[in-house]
């Protein structure tokens, strides 16, 4: 089956400065990629997704890239804000096998005023 | 008015009771999930339903049963409870007829088995 791998797992940014999480997964067939943003006590909300025939993505400050060939994608967000601090995870399904999303372990991501 | 609920909030209990979870969503979805988050924050599919049908069975217990009444609630009933269930229990919808794969998450069960 799919495993998803990310990192770090932890990650301590001073505000306006910029965040990059990295995950990396196993099957070639994997074709969705989306990004959830989990915080305190909530249940994780999705952020921004990217399909396997689009290499970049960008919703205002938050922007997805995907190497296909490479097998990883990455959330980059840009200039952090304090509510920008919560659990970041990455996840991968394949489309056709119904929408079952394996998920990364998480980054717990911390702005600092 | 939320999207996804799922009551109670809290569960704390002890070893060997049998205990459900409810969650209704009112967003018109066909498409309900349970997944369980670890204490390690680790997310992992337990179930999915597509219209009352089960579709996605990952390696639970049998002691864990899905119930889907209707398309708009999953409840999750577990039997004989064990100091390992103890973590947090996360319905989530989608609509897969318009090959729409956001999932929206409900708050969360924090199951603690004593």
């Amino acid at each position: 089956g799919e495993n998803v791998e990310q990192h770090p797992s932890t990650l301590s940014v001073q505000e306006g400065d910029s965040a990059v999480i990295k995950c990396t997964y196993s099957d070639s067939a994997s074709n969705y990629f989306p990004w959830y943003k989990q915080e305190l006590g909530k249940g994780p909300q999705l952020i921004i997704d990217i399909r396997s025939n689009v290499g970049e993505k960008k919703d205002q400050r938050i922007a997805v890239t995907l190497n296909k060939t490479a097998k990883h994608f990455s959330l980059h967000i840009t200039e952090t804000q304090p509510e920008d601090s919560a659990v970041y995870f990455c996840a991968a399904s394949i489309r056709a096998a119904g929408n079952k999303l394996t998920f990364g372990g998480g980054t717990r991501v911390l702005v600092k005023p | 008015d939320t999207a996804v609920s799922q009551t109670p909030k809290y569960l704390v209990t002890q070893m060997g009771n049998d205990k459900s979870i409810k969650c209704e969503q009112n967003l018109g979805h066909d498409t309900m999930y349970w997944y369980k988050q670890d204490s390690k924050k680790f997310l992992k599919i337990m179930f999915s339903y597509n219209n009352k049908e089960l579709i996605i069975n990952e390696t639970v217990p049998n002691r864990f049963s899905p119930k889907s009444p209707d398309k708009a609630h999953l409840n999750l009933h577990i039997n004989s409870l064990e100091l390992g269930d103890s973590a947090v229990y996360f319905c989530a919808s989608s609509q897969e007829a318009r090959g729409n794969e956001k999932l929206f998450f409900g708050s969360g069960t924090q199951l603690s088995v004593l």
